[in-house]
Order: C-alpha cells, then sequence, then structure tokens
C-alpha cells in the first residue's frame, strides 16, 4: 500500500515558538492531503484539506493565521503551528488521498506529537 | 450534515467471545471505512466498503455494510488480546469535499 511519512514524530517546543511538521507521500503523488489533530482518547478532528498548489481549505474553528499548511509539492505538505501554546499540544496525523481503482481511500502517516512546554 | 456515531464507545470482553460494533451515520452514502489504532500510534486501514451488502473478512474481523439502513457492523469472532485497540468507521460523505467523517471510536479491551 501507499506509505506517508511525517516528520518529526515527536517535538517538544517553547510556548511562543512555531513548529513545522511535514507529511510526505513516499511512493505516489497526492493531490490532496488531510490535516487532523487527536486528543487523548478522541477521535479525529479534521483540522484542515490541503491542496497542490492552491490555498488549504480550514474546517470551521480552526485558525488559519496559527496552523500554516503549504502543500509545495505532489508529495510534501506541511503544518507550521505559529506562537505555539500548551493547548496546542496534540497528536497531529496527516493523511494522503489516493485513487484506488474506483474509490478513493486515505493513507494516514504514523503521527507526531507536539507537546507545548 | 453528516454525522457518524459509533457504540459502544468501550468494550471490555473476554478472550474467545463474540461482539459487534456497530457504526451508524446520518446521510447517504455508500462508502464506509473501518480502521484500527493501536495507543500512541496512527491509524491502519482495515476495510473498504463500497456498496450496500459488502461484506469483508479479515481473520477474526468481519465488516458490513448497509446502505439503507446507514449501518456498519464490524463483527469480532473469537477475541483474542491482539484485538485490543481503538477502532473507528468513517464514512464518505460523498460530495466534493473527498473528506472522510470520523465516528468517535470504540476502544476495545480483550481480557484474558
Amino acid at each position: 500500500g501507499a506509505v506517508v511519512s511525517q516528520h518529526p514524530s515527536r517535538v517538544i517546543c517553547k510556548s511562543g515558538t512555531s513548529v513545522k511538521i511535514e507529511c510526505r507521500s513516499l511512493d505516489f503523488q497526492a493531490t490532496t492531503m488531510f490535516w487532523y489533530r487527536q486528543f487523548p482518547k478522541q477521535s479525529l478532528m479534521l483540522m484542515a484539506t490541503s491542496n497542490e498548489g492552491s490555498k488549504a481549505t480550514y474546517e470551521q474553528g480552526v485558525e488559519k493565521d496559527k496552523f500554516l499548511i503549504n502543500h509545495a509539492s505532489l508529495t510534501l505538505s506541511t503544518l507550521t503551528v505559529t506562537s505555539a501554546h500548551p493547548e496546542d499540544s496534540s497528536f497531529y496525523i496527516c493523511s494522503a488521498r489516493v485513487l484506488g481503482g474506483i474509490y478513493y481511500e486515505q493513507y494516514f502517516g504514523p503521527g507526531t506529537r507536539l507537546t507545548v512546554t | 450534515e453528516l454525522k457518524v456515531e459509533q457504540n459502544p464507545l468501550f468494550l471490555s470482553m473476554q478472550e474467545g467471545k463474540n461482539y459487534t460494533i456497530y457504526c451508524n451515520y446520518s446521510t447517504t452514502s455508500d462508502r464506509l471505512y473501518w480502521y484500527r489504532q493501536d495507543p500512541g500510534k496512527s491509524l491502519e486501514s482495515l476495510f473498504v466498503l463500497l456498496s450496500n451488502g459488502a461484506v469483508k473478512q479479515e481473520g477474526r474481523l468481519m465488516a458490513s455494510l448497509d446502505t439503507k439502513a446507514r449501518l456498519s457492523t464490524l463483527h469480532i469472532t473469537a477475541a483474542v488480546h491482539d484485538l485490543s485497540a481503538t477502532y473507528f468507521c468513517a464514512v464518505d460523505p460523498m460530495d466534493s469535499s473527498y473528506k472522510l467523517i470520523f465516528g468517535s471510536g470504540t476502544r476495545l479491551l480483550v481480557r484474558p
């Protein structure tokens, strides 16, 4: 199956700093990627849809200026958490949309655990 | 707006027993996905169900889809400890958004 990587897997940063998380499709091209966040023992919450070559589409309630998404190429999307605060601590997961025959499937990256101190 | 409900949210069962997890959704769709998540890990794809009446099986897990009832089930047969994980269903709203709408997840604990 298609492989999606994320980097870093874990990051600890100080309050007020910015953190960039990378999501790469390793063996395929992805015009659409998704960014989710997940709090402990909760479901995935879609933050935004990242489209190559265009602006990301953010879900209601997600601050565009805080969570900057850039999908600069067909294999890379980045999420930058700007001026991070402790409440931004979470598990961030990206996925890439792949056409598998007659349907689309999402392949998920391994996730990035962000801790803001 | 599509809503996806899973139940139960938590399931503790003994090894060797059978049980079913239910996934209800609120609007028309014939594309439903089941995922498994181990603690601290990301999601692993289990099943893709693409039409009414679809049934898929892998080992002790079997998933089915009834699009008329807007219901999918994940049946566990003769559970073993290795199946302990959180299981999510996700529904494609069949619009142009390409999003998946996730259920709240079912945390499964299989006891010896």
